[in-house]
């Protein structure tokens, strides 16, 4: 199983700025998943980071509110720009392994929880 | 395309009550079904997985069998604790619609437990 770790635990920033977050794990994984839950609600995927290649966005998150690097094979940082009260959300890590086709799980970091104010 | 359904929370049972949570799914192929934990303040961990139709996983007290033909995946515990307060959510990864496999969540069902 992978181990992966994020930074900041939390923060508190205000509205306009940019928060960086960060995911260590602590194995090579081709993939990397970011991952957003707001307060009381289940996971939306941002999107997903492939090492050498452009992140992959969902619909409704583009690039230049959440940009990703992915410089090598256990490490990928968010970034959540201009932010605004709406951005307030725990801000989840997430790789995915697996010994066979179909079978992939995932683990999680422990998430960045973000207030905006 | 793929969808899982779970009961709505909170769930409110009292120390060793016995615990089901509902989840329906539905998927294109022959899925991969998972039951992950969230503790509180914390991030989400595997509890429980099955990969095939009449499988059962079980981890920590907890069950969930592979019901092809119900397309469910009902979570079970015999005796619950007030530790396995969480939020609980069903989950699944299936056969590649557009190259990778994706997992598909559930809307997470709280578990409230008392002493």
């Amino acid at each position: 199983s992978a181990v992966i770790s994020q930074k900041p635990s939390r923060d508190i920033c205000q509205r306009g700025t940019s928060l960086t977050i960060q995911c260590q794990v602590d194995s090579q994984v081709t993939m990397m998943f970011w991952y957003r839950q707001q307060p009381g609600q289940s996971l939306t995927l941002i999107a997903t980071a492939n090492q050498g290649s452009e992140a992959t966005y969902e619909s409704g998150f583009v690039i230049d509110k959440f940009p990703i690097s992915r410089p090598n094979l256990t490490f990928s940082t968010l970034t959540v720009s201009n932010m605004s009260p709406e951005d307030s959300s725990i801000y989840l890590c997430s790789v995915q392994q697996g010994g066979t086709v179909t079978i992939y799980e995932q683990y999680f970091g422990p998430g960045t929880r973000l207030t905006v104010t | 395309g793929n969808s899982v359904t779970q009961m709505e929370g909170p769930v409110t049972l009292s120390e060793e009550a016995f615990l089901t949570i509902n989840c329906t799914y539905t998927a294109t192929g022959y899925p991969s079904l998972f039951w992950y934990v969230q503790y509180p303040g914390e991030g989400l961990q595997l509890l429980l997985k099955a990969t095939k139709a009449d499988d059962k996983g079980s981890n920590k007290g907890f069950e969930a069998t592979y019901r092809k033909e119900t397309t469910s995946f009902h979570l079970e515990k015999g005796s619950v604790q007030v530790s396995d307060s969480a939020v609980y959510f069903c989950a699944l990864t299936a056969p590649p619609s557009g190259g990778s496999y994706i997992p598909t969540f559930g809307r997470g069902t709280s578990l409230i437990v008392h002493p």
